[in-house]
This record gives structure tokens, C-alpha cells and sequence, in this order.
């Protein structure tokens, strides 16, 4: 069982917006919304920033949005700011035997 | 506040078994799944295994069923990974998480497995 597809890193300079896609299946992004994103710095555990595709939890920045289209979720970030760079994960339930998978995970430099 | 902490992580043969417990504090840890997730040094997430409030249900990724064994005591507010027959590729952080609303919301810091001769 593969992981979900991200592009293994993206960039973009203060103040711009970028998109971190993930790519999936109807079998798990296309299937429910149990679409969720975590950021994780070097060294650190990750951390929820958005759960159902779209919902944020509270206290992380409304920088931070969520969206879905057929089998692919994307996570956008506005304003970017120096903060943000870290890697940054997808994960979603799926029909399959094994119920839950990451996806390969995206590094976000700023530049 | 809520909180998970791992332990057990240590130097282990290839072959040998460890058992990492997690313990929570902070909210309400019977009323939810609890999620084992590890990472291999340099790489990414990998879910590894799952298991009901209840304790009935269970899941594992294909690579660690019939060797893990995931359980948890409601009672001492803790989850546990039992692992058997470890390999060089188990070695990776083992991290504990909360499952709310279908995300994982709460992590501990994780537990370092190392599986080497």
C-alpha cells in the first residue's frame, strides 16, 4: 500500500501563499473527508493544523486552510512567514485493510 | 493541560523484543482510539497501529502485523506497543497520539527504537 503523493518539497518567499497537494485514491482522500495536516519541525512531534479537510483546531493561525477536489486535498498557506518552514504531512482514513496512512510528507523552505 | 509520554525506546538486537508504554494525562483517554506512529531516521510518518477506547478493536500496517501487539489500561490511563522479532527497518521514533474527530490531535514527544547488532 503506497503512501499518499506529495511533492517532496515546495517554496515561496514571505508574504506569498503556496499549496501542498496530496493525492490519493477513492479508496482514502476521495472517499471521506478524514483528510487532517500536520506540521512537524526538525526534532519535534508533529502538530495538528487542520482536521476534516477544512476545520482548524484552536489556537493555529487562519493562515493555515484546508480544501479537497475528487482524490486530491490541498493544504494552503497565506502570508507566508519565516515560522512556517518545516515539513508538513497529510493523512487520511482508507477502505484498505490498514485503515489510516501518511502521505510522503512535503519540506517547505522560505526563501 | 493534555499530555502523552512515551518510554521504553532503547538499543535492541535484531530478533529482540521491546515494549513501549505511553501515558496520558489531561483528558479523557477511555473515550478514545490511541494511535501508534513512528519515523525512521530522515524519513516520514508511518502509521503503524490503532486501537479502540474499548481495547477490542485493533489495527496494524502490513509490515509489523503478527509481530506488534498494541493493548492499553484504562484503569492506568496508558497504551502500550509490544514488539517482537525486530528488524534494522523498526528502528524509527515511536510516537503516541490521541485520535479525535478522525485526526490525531494529541502527541507525545516519542521514544527513540533503535534495532542494531
Amino acid at each position: 500500500q503506497s503512501a499518499l503523493t506529495q511533492p517532496a518539497s515546495v517554496s515561496g518567499s514571505p508574504g506569498q501563499s503556496i499549496a501542498i497537494s496530496c493525492t490519493g485514491t477513492s479508496s482514502d482522500v476521495g472517499a471521506y473527508n478524514y483528510v487532517s495536516w500536520y506540521q512537524q519541525y526538525p526534532g519535534k512531534a508533529p502538530k495538528l493544523i487542520i482536521y476534516e479537510v477544512s476545520n482548524r483546531p484552536s489556537g493555529v493561525s487562519n493562515r493555515f486552510s484546508g480544501s479537497k477536489s475528487g482524490n486530491t486535498a490541498s493544504l494552503t498557506i497565506s502570508g507566508l512567514q519565516a515560522e512556517d518552514e518545516a515539513d508538513y504531512y497529510c493523512y487520511s482514513y482508507t477502505t484498505s485493510r490498514v485503515p489510516w496512512m501518511f502521505g510522503g510528507g512535503t519540506k517547505l523552505t522560505v526563501l | 493541560e493534555e499530555q502523552l509520554v512515551e518510554s521504553g525506546g532503547s538499543l535492541v538486537l535484531p530478533g529482540g523484543s521491546l515494549r513501549l508504554s505511553c501515558a496520558a494525562s489531561g483528558f479523557s483517554f477511555s473515550t478514545y482510539w490511541m494511535t501508534w506512529v513512528r519515523q525512521a531516521p530522515g524519513k516520514g510518518l508511518e502509521w503503524v497501529a490503532n486501537i479502540k477506547p474499548d481495547g477490542s478493536v485493533k489495527a496494524y500496517v502490513d509490515s509489523v502485523r503478527g509481530r506488534f501487539t498494541i493493548s492499553r489500561d484504562n484503569a492506568k490511563n496508558s497504551v502500550y506497543l509490544q514488539m517482537y522479532s525486530l528488524r534494522a527497518e523498526d528502528t524509527a521514533v515511536y510516537y503516541c497520539s490521541t485520535d479525535i474527530s478522525t485526526a490525531l490531535h494529541y502527541w507525545g514527544q516519542g521514544t527513540l527504537v533503535t534495532v542494531s547488532s
